[in-house]
């Protein structure tokens, strides 16, 4: 059982390129969220899902759009990135919004952008 | 102000002591309350979950206190293999899951 899969996992982008992050869920799960990881920001929610073809914003939007096209996968797009989106990206998932249910997450995918 | 607070530490505790974090939430109405484990590189994993009557797992026990808006966790005996960052997180209204920023431990021989 895979769980929560992102590719890629490591990727250096110039100031201006777009790039695609892809998180896929096996677990059939209704809930996918996107995450940045900074020091001392801790995890920080960018848009997130509550099911097929829904999304939503999160604390830090801006700069990202996503798209949830099919209910096992989530895309995180960066249309033109800055030096500021450096980061880890974790993507998770989970069943339902219900209370006490777990979030899984991502090995995550670390982004430089220079 | 944030959604959730959480002292960033680090903590250095040597092995055998008891160690407690704390963090707070400002959304009242926030029903579900977790603490995570994240390894160094590593993504973050439920360590376990807070329940209103308090919880305990072996060496690990948490607490939730509504009325001051605080979660807490306590590890007791700490084991060398405890050192890693410990995040709490809050869910508040539907669907946003809200992380603190990590108190990272470290458990000295």
């Amino acid at each position: 059982n895979a769980g929560v899969t992102q590719t890629p996992k490591f990727r250096v982008l110039k100031t201006g390129q777009s790039m695609t992050l892809l998180c896929a869920q096996d677990m059939n799960h209704e809930y996918m969220y996107w995450y940045r990881q900074d020091p001392g920001m801790g995890l920080r929610l960018i848009h997130y899902s509550v099911g097929e073809g829904t999304t939503a914003k999160g604390e830090v939007p801006d700069g990202y759009n996503v798209s949830r096209l099919k209910k096992q996968n989530f895309l995180l797009g960066l249309e033109s990135a800055a030096p500021s989106q450096t980061s880890v990206y974790f993507c998770a998932s989970s069943y339902s919004s219900a209370v006490n249910t777990e979030a899984f997450f991502g090995q995550g995918t670390r982004l430089t952008v220079v | 102000r944030k959604e959730v607070e959480q002292d960033p530490g680090p903590f250095n505790v040597p092995e055998g002591a008891t160690v407690a974090f704390n963090c707070t939430y400002s959304n009242s109405a926030s029903q579900s309350f977790f603490w995570y484990r994240q390894d160094c590189r590593k993504e973050p994993k439920l360590l376990m979950s807070v329940y209103s009557s308090g919880n305990e797992d072996g060496r690990f026990t948490a607490q939730l206190n509504r009325a001051s808006q605080y979660i807490s966790l306590l590890i007791r005996d700490s084991k060398l293999s405890d050192s890693a960052t410990y995040l709490c997180a809050v869910k508040s209204g539907a669907n946003n899951l809200f992380f603190g920023t990590g108190t990272r431990l470290t458990v000295i021989p």
